[in-house]
């Protein structure tokens, strides 16, 4: 069974800062997707970033970048010059490549901006 | 263009009750796939609906069960619901033979 594991419940940093979230994972899988989602307090799971497996650049989205390390089975995620509008849970997420499978969740951090 | 919506957004039942929640999915979604997410922690698959059918399920139990209608909306139906039920309730649609997921807001029904 896949499993997602975020080993950072809270994180903090100051506005404009730069700050990485630690992601890792196990599959026995070779293909297959990663993402993060972010919940700020008004719930609502917004996708930030996703990653495909066999793809060995890294993705990013203007300031959210991945650090995706296959061997490892690591996947962090990067936050440039933070903005409190960051503030929210960060929650990663596995799923195969067969197509609209399953999400599997790990358990977030919780990442605040101080202003 | 209007993304995943949920009705309602908050719900309030009391033990041994039923409750249906409903989603709609993003325009040129076809498949629905509900999570349950206590407090604190991450989503929890509970199924997925394609074509009408239940085509994945979670580790719930049968006091779970939905339904999907010819235009793809959905309902997560909860019997005899219990304590800890108490949750927010996650939709989320995707187009057809794709992996990414798009949530709703979701709905947060508390049991008492």
């Amino acid at each position: 069974a896949q499993t997602v594991t975020q080993s950072q419940p809270e994180m903090s940093v100051q506005e404009a800062e730069t700050v990485t979230l630690s992601c890792t994972y196990d599959t026995s899988e070779n293909n297959y997707y990663l993402f993060w989602y972010k919940q700020p307090p008004s719930r609502q799971m917004i996708l930030v970033i996703r990653q495909e497996a066999y793809k060995q650049q890294n993705a990013t989205e203007n300031r959210f970048s991945v650090n995706f390390q296959k061997a490892a089975k690591s996947f962090s995620l990067k936050i440039s010059d933070s903005q409190l509008g960051d503030t929210a849970m960060y929650f990663c997420a596995y799923t195969t490549n067969f197509g609209n499978e399953k999400l599997t969740f790990g358990t977030g951090t919780r990442l605040t901006i101080i202003p | 263009d209007a993304g995943v919506t949920q009705s309602p957004t908050h719900l309030i039942k009391t033990r041994g009750q039923q409750v249906t929640l409903r989603c709609s999915p993003k325009s040129g979604h076809d498949t629905v796939s509900w999570y349950q997410q206590a407090l604190g922690q991450g989503p929890q698959f509970i199924f997925q609906y394609y074509e009408e059918e239940e085509r994945q399920r979670g580790n719930f139990p049968d006091r779970f069960s939905g339904h999907q209608y010819p235009n793809y909306s959905s309902e997560l139906n909860v019997n005899a619901l219990l304590l800890g039920d108490s949750a927010l309730y996650l939709c989320a649609s995707s187009p057809p033979a794709t992996e990414t997921q798009y949530f709703g807001p979701g709905t947060r029904l508390l049991v008492l």
